[in-house]
């Protein structure tokens, strides 16, 4: 299994600023995911981030918005840039693993993120 | 393109009925299936999950679930629901090749009353 760590656990941040989620991960890990989950709303994956290449984003999520870096393979960041209340979510990191075919999801305890 | 159905959205049982969770999924190629439990403030938990082999799949807490191919569904069951678990559950999808990450369903809020 991975054990996933995630900073900071929760922030308030005023409209207009930018907030860095840091994702550490406890072994080295080709596929990393991140997913924003809104007030009493499901998981939607924001991008996935591949160590040595860039970010693939998904419909709706731009990478001027939610620049992510992944320079090793154990460590990514996603940034929340200019932030608006409608950005207030709670935002996981995600990485596969398993012993067969890293077929299991494994999450952060996530990022609990209110804008004002 | 992955998707993942949950039909009921909010679930109201007493303690000790039984449970069934509906999940559908649309993939075109081999699946990977997950049901998340979500206890209020917490993270997400796995429960069980199918990857191959035997259909019927045993989880944590008591819960199962069973892959029916022919009818892309992935049920979630407990034969006797207790007051704690009471949460929200979540039916996920990925695929062994082309999109790894999870598609998630929209969750289905089960509340148990004692």
């Amino acid at each position: 299994s991975a054990v996933i760590s995630q900073k900071p656990s929760r922030d308030i941040c005023q409209r207009g600023t930018s907030l860095t989620i840091q994702c550490q991960v406890d072994s080295q890990v080709t596929m990393m995911f991140w997913y924003r989950q809104q007030p009493g709303q499901s998981l939607t994956l924001i991008a996935t981030a591949n160590q040595g290449s860039e970010a693939t984003y998904e419909s709706g999520f731009v990478i001027d918005k939610f620049p992510i870096s992944r320079p090793n393979l154990t460590f990514s960041t996603l940034t929340v840039s200019n932030m608006s209340p409608e950005d207030s979510s709670i935002y996981l990191c995600s990485v596969l693993g398993g012993l067969v075919l890293n077929t299991e999801a494994f999450f952060g305890q996530g990022t609990r993120l209110t804008v004002v | 393109a992955q998707s993942v159905s949950q039909h009921n959205h909010h679930v109201i049982l007493s303690e000790a009925a039984s449970l069934e969770l509906g999940c559908n999924y649309s993939y075109g190629g081999t699946v990977n299936l997950f049901w998340y439990v979500q206890y209020p403030g917490q993270h997400l938990q796995l429960l069980l999950k199918y990857f191959s082999g035997d259909p019927l799949v045993k989880g944590i807490k008591g819960f199962e679930a069973e892959f029916i191919k022919s009818k892309f569904s992935f049920n979630l069951r407990k034969p006797s629901v207790q007051w704690s678990d009471t949460a929200e559950y979540f039916c996920a999808v990925n695929g062994d090749t082309g999109r790894r990450a999870l598609t998630f369903g929209s969750g289905t809020r089960l509340q148990v009353q004692p």
